[in-house]
């Protein structure tokens, strides 16, 4: 079965960091791009970043650039956000994603992980 | 990059048909053929629904149905079900630099 799962979400502190990841299974991970989205408490989907399947292309949001780091280790089939400086408005459900094709549609979506920043 | 522009709510009877209008400028909508829609129930992460403007994914009803027509790409739901209640976002490919951009999200309503 194709699955992606996250993991690493919860209560951190304005300033404070976290590490999500997600780990793939039931599909070649390494020949995806991915992307993290995610979904602040009763608004809309944000796309926050997205990784080639390589590694050789890295995209941030404004909102997250310079804050937050996507990684890959293809070995392990598992995706990664670094996130650093959190701010009161990064409070959301992070969903990792896997793009369907280049450019394309987000096929298969995790269930999500809840980060919550606040002191 | 600001947001594809939703109307916030839609809603129609059982059977009935409705459409979703997602507008953007010509650097994403209108300028390439990369528009998907996602379902999205309460509590739930999002489905794929219609991707590339118009195709749909395997499993996915032919009920659904997705156009494009310069700036605005539009989602119809024909014979809409009460399981067809949900949020749906549609996302663009874009030329600016973040690649990908959401619509605002709109709530369809089976009354």
């Amino acid at each position: 079965e194709v699955q992606l799962v996250e993991s690493g979400g919860g209560l951190v502190k304005p300033g404070g960091s976290l590490r999500l990841s997600c780990a793939a299974s039931g599909f070649t991970f390494s020949s995806y791009s991915m992307n993290w989205v995610r979904q602040a408490p009763g608004k809309g989907l944000e796309w926050v970043s997205s990784i080639s399947s390589s590694s050789s292309y890295i995209y941030y949001a404004d909102s997250v650039k310079g804050r937050f780091t996507i990684s890959r280790d293809n070995a392990k089939n598992s995706l990664y956000l670094q996130m650093n400086s959190l701010r009161a408005e990064d409070t959301a459900v992070y969903y990792c994603a896997r793009v369907f094709l280049i450019l394309s549609g987000m096929d298969v979506w995790g269930q999500g992980t809840t980060v919550t920043v606040s002191s | 990059q600001s947001a594809l522009t939703q109307p916030a709510s839609v809603s129609g009877s059982p059977g009935q048909s409705i459409t979703i209008s997602c507008t953007g400028t010509s650097s994403d909508v209108g300028g390439y053929n990369y528009v998907s829609w996602y379902q999205q129930h309460p509590g739930k992460a999002p489905k794929l629904m219609i991707y590339d403007v118009s195709n749909r994914p395997s499993g996915v009803s032919n009920r659904f149905s997705g156009s494009k027509s310069g700036n605005t790409a539009s989602l119809t739901i024909s014979g809409l079900q009460a399981e067809d209640e949900a949020d749906y976002y549609c996302s663009s490919y874009t030329s600016s630099s973040t690649p990908y951009v959401f619509g605002t999200g709109t709530k369809v309503t089976v009354l």
